[in-house]
């Protein structure tokens, strides 16, 4: 899909708490949703995805979830930790095209 | 078992010269997708290839810019006569197939200044 957005764009919590990133998708047709870490002038790293088939996946302190009826997918990070510090990129894909949300950059404060 | 290999990673031109960038693919992938990032934005999308085939050149600018995936060698993406606007990062990332459902996989990117 075309439309992507993405929020907050910017994060900062405690060491330990929990970061929470949301999109909303506008592009009905969109079936595949991954997310990215980018730490800075590196490469964007999939850390997760789902498909539009499931609603929810979990990997270890990562965690998404789909609401396809709302458009809307989200990042959890539970148990934040310095080494998470980094921007993060939702993104949809209908086909083969990744469109990709402005990112949101989080700082965990140790 | 190597990733997507982009190089150079950092590239300097003046403005007017030729930036040539490129891309080899996972090992086994086939198929080739550009992005372009500028500063503190999200990735936009190129241009999409296979072998030989340029699949969908739609994020692409229509002048200056080319992209080629031949049958033997890596991706080339060219920029001719660069303008200060080209400076960006370039992510090339690259798939198994194109199914909608295959993860893309990037490079570690090419950063591209214009002086």
């Amino acid at each position: 899909g075309e439309n992507v957005e993405q929020h907050p764009s910017t994060l900062s919590v405690q060491e330990g708490d929990s970061a929470v990133i949301k999109c909303t998708y506008s592009d009905s047709a969109s079936n595949y949703f991954p997310w990215y870490k980018q730490e800075l002038g590196k490469r964007p790293q999939l850390i997760i995805d789902i498909r539009s088939n499931v609603g929810e996946k979990k990997d270890q302190r990562i965690a998404v979830t789909l609401n396809k009826t709302a458009k809307h997918f989200s990042l959890h990070i539970t148990e934040t930790q310095p080494e998470d510090s980094a921007v993060y990129f939702c993104a949809d894909r209908n086909d083969y095209k990744l469109s990709f949300g402005a990112g949101t950059t989080v700082t965990v404060r140790a | 078992n190597a990733g997507v290999m982009q190089n150079p990673r950092h590239l300097v031109r003046r403005r007017g010269q030729e930036a040539r960038l490129r891309c080899s693919p996972m090992k086994g992938h086939s198929h080739v997708y550009w992005y372009r990032q500028l500063p503190e934005e999200g990735l936009k999308f190129m241009v999409y290839l296979q072998k030989e085939n340029i699949i969908d050149e739609s994020g692409m600018p229509k002048e200056r810019f080319s992209a080629e995936f031949p049958k033997e060698g890596p991706s080339i993406l060219r920029i001719q006569q660069v303008v200060r606007g080209d400076s960006a990062a370039y992510f090339c990332a690259s798939s198994p197939s194109g199914q909608g459902d295959q993860p893309q996989h990037f490079g570690d990117g090419t950063r591209l200044s214009i002086l």
